[in-house]
């Protein structure tokens, strides 16, 4: 089975500081990991994937994360937050299998950026 | 414009009067899914469709069908509505497998008393 965790429900952070939002995954295999971003009353957006290649991975809006093997995470961040940036952020993996992908999501970080 | 669409956006029903959600993308993806978001669990699949008449159970699938008759299309069918199923509901696809990401449409806000 695949899981992904997201250990803080909120994250606040104060506008131009750094912010980081933390995803741990389980998965027997080799995870294939997204972030996605929710703005209220959205649909959620593609952020950035991680498939293989270079662990630190660069996305939409100045976002990047890296992907930690070892310690099983792909943690999002980004050098300078903006209050643009408030939003609900998930991060996902999937499983690439002869039988259909699947793809799971954590339960969200809501992040607020104060001005 | 590339888009997926979803109909209706808010819908307020009965237990057991059967309903119908409709998904339609633009994109001639495949790949299309539903999801239900509830506070707290976040996102969870509920059916996915790798082509058309090809279509398999998420996490989730109990109380719901679906069917692909058209690459376009992908209608989630509640036959029997319970008040559990009060949800946020989307709609996803993708040009290909799961490494490709996903387009999500704006969202089907459903309340079952």
């Amino acid at each position: 089975a695949q899981s992904v965790a997201q250990p803080e429900d909120q994250v606040n952070v104060a506008e131009g500081n750094p912010l980081t939002v933390k995803c741990t995954y389980s998965v027997s295999g080799n995870p294939y990991l997204f972030w996605y971003v929710q703005y209220p009353n959205r649909g959620l957006q593609f952020l950035l994937k991680y498939i293989t290649g270079d662990n630190l991975v660069k996305g939409s809006y100045g976002f990047e994360a890296e992907f930690n093997k070892s310690q099983t995470s792909f943690h999002l961040k980004k050098p300078s937050a903006l209050v643009s940036d408030s939003a609900l952020y998930f991060c996902a993996v999937t499983l690439v299998r002869s039988s259909g992908d699947k793809l799971t999501f954590g339960t969200g970080t809501r992040l607020a950026v104060r001005p | 414009e590339a888009q997926v669409t979803q109909n209706p956006r808010y819908l307020i029903t009965v237990t057991g009067k059967k309903l119908t959600v409709t998904c339609s993308q633009n994109m001639n993806h495949e790949y299309m899914s539903w999801y239900r978001q509830d506070p707290g669990l976040g996102l969870r699949q509920i059916y996915y469709s790798m082509n058309v008449e090809v279509t398999d159970k998420g996490d989730v699938p109990e109380g719901y069908k679906v069917s692909r008759k058209e690459k376009r299309n992908f209608p989630l069918i509640l036959e029997s509505p319970s008040p559990n199923q009060t949800s946020l509901y989307f709609c996803a696809s993708s040009s290909g497998t799961g490494l490709l990401e996903q387009y999500f449409g704006p969202g089907t806000r459903l309340t079952v008393t």
